[in-house]
């Protein structure tokens, strides 16, 4: 089956942690992205990449890193620096061929107490 | 700076009913328009995708339309069932390598 896999599905981390979620697609999609979701603010932006080896702060990046070593693995990590980390994080990626249709994972729910 | 809008911010409807969530977009030079669906606590799933040259795309008994010019989104729903229930999000891309700009969402509830 093709598609998007995020893991772990929640996770915990004691304030102070780094700690890195995973994203894996096998459907040959050049770029990803990865957003994060609060309650009543929508999605928002934290990296994308559009090509191995390259990446693009979004809108909310601070507090994050990512890398793109392989064009199937988009990790990201979630900083100390991040000063409030607990939150829904999904991670996307789009099709090219002129559709650009943009498919999404299940989600990390990252709690940090 | 596009902003993407989806009003109203929820909607509660017999099941059966007929109905319809708005989109609309400040910036009308777009790439294509998707909406998505999204059950709680999952990630989002793609209903369907409007290139910037159509009017309209189909599945099933969702349809969405798309009027450039004014900015404007329309994601129809026939004969709304229980199942139906979920939020619904507009995504907006500008060109094809910039990222997709989201609404907010509109919360449907589909009551039996």
């Amino acid at each position: 089956d093709g598609g998007i896999t995020q893991s772990p599905k929640y996770l915990f981390r004691k304030e102070g942690q780094n700690v890195t979620l995973s994203c894996e697609q096998n459907l040959n999609h050049d770029a990803m992205y990865w957003y994060r979701q609060d309650p009543g603010q929508g999605l928002r932006l934290i990296y994308y990449s559009q090509i191995v080896n390259d990446f693009q702060k979004g809108d909310i990046a601070e507090g994050y890193s990512v890398s793109r070593e392989k064009k199937e693995s988009f990790p990201l990590t979630v900083t100390s620096a991040q000063k409030n980390p607990t939150a829904f994080y999904l991670c996307a990626s789009r099709g090219g061929q002129s559709s650009y249709e943009q498919y999404f994972g299940p989600g990390t729910r990252l709690t940090v107490t | 700076k596009q902003e993407v809008t989806q009003i109203p911010a929820a909607l509660s409807v017999p099941e059966g009913e007929n109905l319809v969530l708005n989109c609309s977009f400040t910036d009308s030079a777009i790439y294509n328009l998707q909406w998505f669906r999204q059950d709680p606590g999952k990630g989002l799933t793609s209903l369907l995708l409007i290139q910037s040259s159509q009017r309209e795309q189909t599945s099933g008994r969702l349809n969405a339309s798309l009027d450039k010019s004014s900015g404007r989104s329309t994601l129809y729903i026939a004969a709304s069932q229980p199942g139906d229930s979920a939020t619904y999000l507009c995504a907006v891309r500008g060109s094809g390598n910039t990222p997709l700009v989201f609404g907010k969402g509109t919360r449907l509830s589909v009551i039996a």
